[in-house]
């Protein structure tokens, strides 16, 4: 089974900051990873499929890159509506999601 | 506007059976293949069960498989999650989420999730 590895597992930033999340594979992935935004008791909400690929909707402040095994997602500069929790996810027909990095002030 | 409006959650004993269902509009249901996803209180999200737009082909976690069955009725856009000998940590709330990508996808390209419903919680205990 291919293991997802998520890094930090908390973030402490500030508005404006650039804001850097590592997803890591155990072994390669190809392209497919998606990226998605958690609010508290909301579903999550998809940001960044094929790696880089963003989805009709989210701010381009948002941004996703890499292949193989190492993959980020970055925030240009922190809003305050982007206070959550990120997952990455490895689709396929068997997905698996990293444990989550949690963006805090 | 797309949406999945999940229903059936509740509370029930361990050993007991639960059938949850996924109501889908705004899209066209029988195009696009769906998953079941859920997320245990605190805790992160854990990819349940996936069925084929068509639902030809059904795919299951090994937490869940030979306990959970995932079946469509594409004529009431509904799609179901058939949940027995529960326990105790299959407490979650529990999404069903629709796979991207233009419709009637064979490959990995569209197996992320571009809409999800807003859950419905499940919780085993005695």
């Amino acid at each position: 089974d291919i293991q997802m590895t998520q890094s930090p597992p908390t973030l402490s930033a500030s508005a404006g900051d650039r804001v850097t999340i590592t997803c890591r594979a155990s072994q390669s992935i190809s392209s497919w990873l998606a990226w998605y935004q958690q609010k508290p008791g909301k579903a999550p909400k998809l940001l960044i499929y094929k790696a880089s690929s963003l989805e009709s909707g989210v701010p381009s402040r948002f941004s996703g890159s890499g292949s193989g095994t190492e993959f980020t997602l970055t925030i240009s500069s922190l809003q305050p509506d982007d206070f959550a929790t990120y997952y990455c996810q490895h689709y396929n027909i068997f997905s698996t999601f990293g444990q989550g990095t949690k963006v805090e002030i | 506007q797309v949406q999945l409006v999940e229903s059936g959650g509740g509370v029930v004993q361990p050993g007991g059976s639960l059938r949850l269902f996924c109501a889908a509009s705004g899209f066209t249901f029988s195009n696009y293949g769906i998953h079941w996803v859920r997320q245990a209180p605190g805790k992160g999200l854990e990819w349940v069960a996936f069925i084929r737009y068509d639902g030809s082909n059904k795919y299951y976690a090994d937490s869940v498989k030979g306990r959970f069955t995932i079946s469509r009725d594409n004529s009431k856009n509904t799609l179901y999650l058939q949940m027995n000998s529960l326990r105790a940590e299959d407490t979650a709330v529990y999404y069903c989420a629709k796979e991207g990508g233009p419709g009637y996808c064979s490959s990995t390209s569209c197996r992320y999730f571009d809409y999800w419903g807003q859950g419905t919680l499940v919780t085993v205990s005695s």
